[in-house]
């Protein structure tokens, strides 16, 4: 079974620098990968996904995350974050067999501060 | 343009007791399913149905059952519920398999 693994819980960052948010999978079949993003008292919004094709994905707000088969991540990245950005960001992944059963990491907390 | 509306919002239930989480969405999706959101764990399944008449257990299914009534509508309940079972629910939905997920708002569930 799949497994995701976001080892910070939290990332503290000023505003208009740049972050990073990891993410490293474990699957033993092909996989599709995606960030989601939670504000505050809502539920999940997509940010953004891989399924196939070109290994770096954008989102229309400036996150991009490259799939990295090789190393099993799909870290998420933004080089200059606003404090809007201030959320919790779920990596999630789905393997590509069978109907899809998205397994979520435990978050990372972005602290956007001025 | 709702999406997917959950009520109630939230909810205090006393150990034992059972009530029913209502999840409907208004965009003609075939797939609905239910998460619980607990802190340091991210989202565990519950259910989900692929399709309208089937439902099936996710990761943490015991102490719930599922229910889907129509296209538009998938309830959670609890039959006798416990401490364990605090949490924040989400309920979800997408066009097909395959698709994005569409998250309603949550319902924050303490038991007491």
């Amino acid at each position: 079974a799949q497994s995701v693994t976001q080892l910070d819980s939290q990332v503290p960052v000023f505003e208009e620098a740049p972050v990073e948010l990891r993410c490293n999978y474990s699957s033993s079949v092909s996989v599709y990968l995606f960030w989601y993003v939670q504000y505050p008292n809502q539920g999940l919004q997509l940010l953004l996904k891989y399924l196939s094709g070109s290994t770096l994905v954008e989102s229309i707000n400036g996150f991009e995350a490259e799939f990295n088969k090789s190393q099993t991540s799909f870290h998420l990245r933004k080089p200059s974050v606003h404090i809007s950005d201030t959320a919790e960001y779920f990596c999630a992944v789905s393997e590509n067999t069978g109907f899809q059963k998205l397994v979520f990491g435990t978050g990372t907390r972005l602290l956007v501060s001025p | 343009n709702a999406g997917v509306t959950q009520t109630p919002k939230f909810q205090v239930l006393k150990t034992g007791q059972s009530m029913t989480l209502q999840c409907a969405q208004d965009m003609n999706h075939n797939s609905m399913y239910w998460y619980r959101q607990d802190p340091g764990m991210g989202l565990r399944l519950i259910y989900y149905s692929a399709s309208e008449g089937t439902t099936d257990k996710g990761e943490v299914p015991n102490g719930y059952n599922v229910s889907r009534l129509n296209k538009r509508e998938f309830s959670l309940r609890l039959e006798s519920a416990a401490p364990s079972q605090t949490s924040v629910y989400f309920c979800a939905s997408s066009e097909r398999d395959r698709r994005p997920l569409h998250f309603g708002n949550g319902t924050r569930l303490t038991v007491t």
